[in-house]
């Protein structure tokens, strides 16, 4: 069966702490996803991959980078971590675009003191 | 502004029941629409794809249309049971989103037995 893995189900880190989340994928899909989520606002897109070491800004890029050095591996890097990063993060890939679903991961819950 | 609802932030209905689920998009020209199913903690599973210039499709007790004049898509679940509870959100798939879909905050289903 298709997996997405995100490395930590659940996750406390201090203010000012740089913190990676890392998802892998076996599927060999193209592209991949980080979103987050938080209660009201639904999942907002914060970067995606459409191939290895290519990366595009989503809609909240502030705060996060990326990194994709292998095709089935995409890491959230947030450079210094502050409370309004608290939030579930979801990473996911597809395979093209258009007429592909996404797969997600069971999703990181980041907890920023 | 480009905006995609979902029209109840909770739906509540009674075992047997149809429940009926809108999706409404301004300013997007989605090649396609998708709908996720979600539960409690764990992310977004993939439900059904309806391309623009299909009306309707169809699985097991799921219905999705979707309405290009009128940019809405209605999913329904037939003889619904408790364990459809879950939140449900759509997902255009878009030449302006580029490979990343745009997910809807989702709307929460509660089946009572």
């Amino acid at each position: 069966d298709v997996k997405v893995t995100q490395s930590s189900r659940y996750l406390v880190k201090r203010t000012g702490e740089k913190v990676f989340l890392e998802c892998v994928q076996d599927m060999d899909h193209e592209n991949m996803f980080w979103y987050r989520q938080d209660p009201g606002l639904g999942l907002r897109l914060i970067y995606f991959s459409y191939d290895v070491k290519m990366k595009e800004k989503g809609d909240i890029p502030e705060g996060y980078s990326v990194s994709r050095e292998k095709k089935e591996r995409f890491s959230l890097i947030l450079e210094s971590a502050s409370t309004n990063q608290t939030s579930m993060y979801l990473c996911a890939s597809r395979a093209g675009t258009f007429n592909e679903k996404l797969f997600f991961g069971s999703g990181t819950q980041l907890s920023v003191l | 502004s480009q905006k995609i609802e979902q029209n109840s932030e909770a739906l509540n209905i009674q075992e047997g029941k149809t429940a009926t689920l809108t999706c409404n998009y301004t300013n997007y020209s989605p090649a396609y629409l998708q709908w996720y199913r979600q539960d409690p903690g764990r992310g977004p599973v993939f439900l059904l794809l309806i391309r623009e210039n299909e009306k309707e499709k169809r699985k097991e007790r799921l219905k999705v249309t979707f309405d290009t004049t009128l940019k809405q898509s209605l999913f329904h679940i037939t003889a619904s049971q408790p364990a459809d509870s879950a939140t449900y959100l759509c997902a255009l798939d878009t030449v302006q989103a580029g490979t990343a879909l745009i997910f809807g905050k989702g709307t929460t289903l509660s089946v009572s037995s």
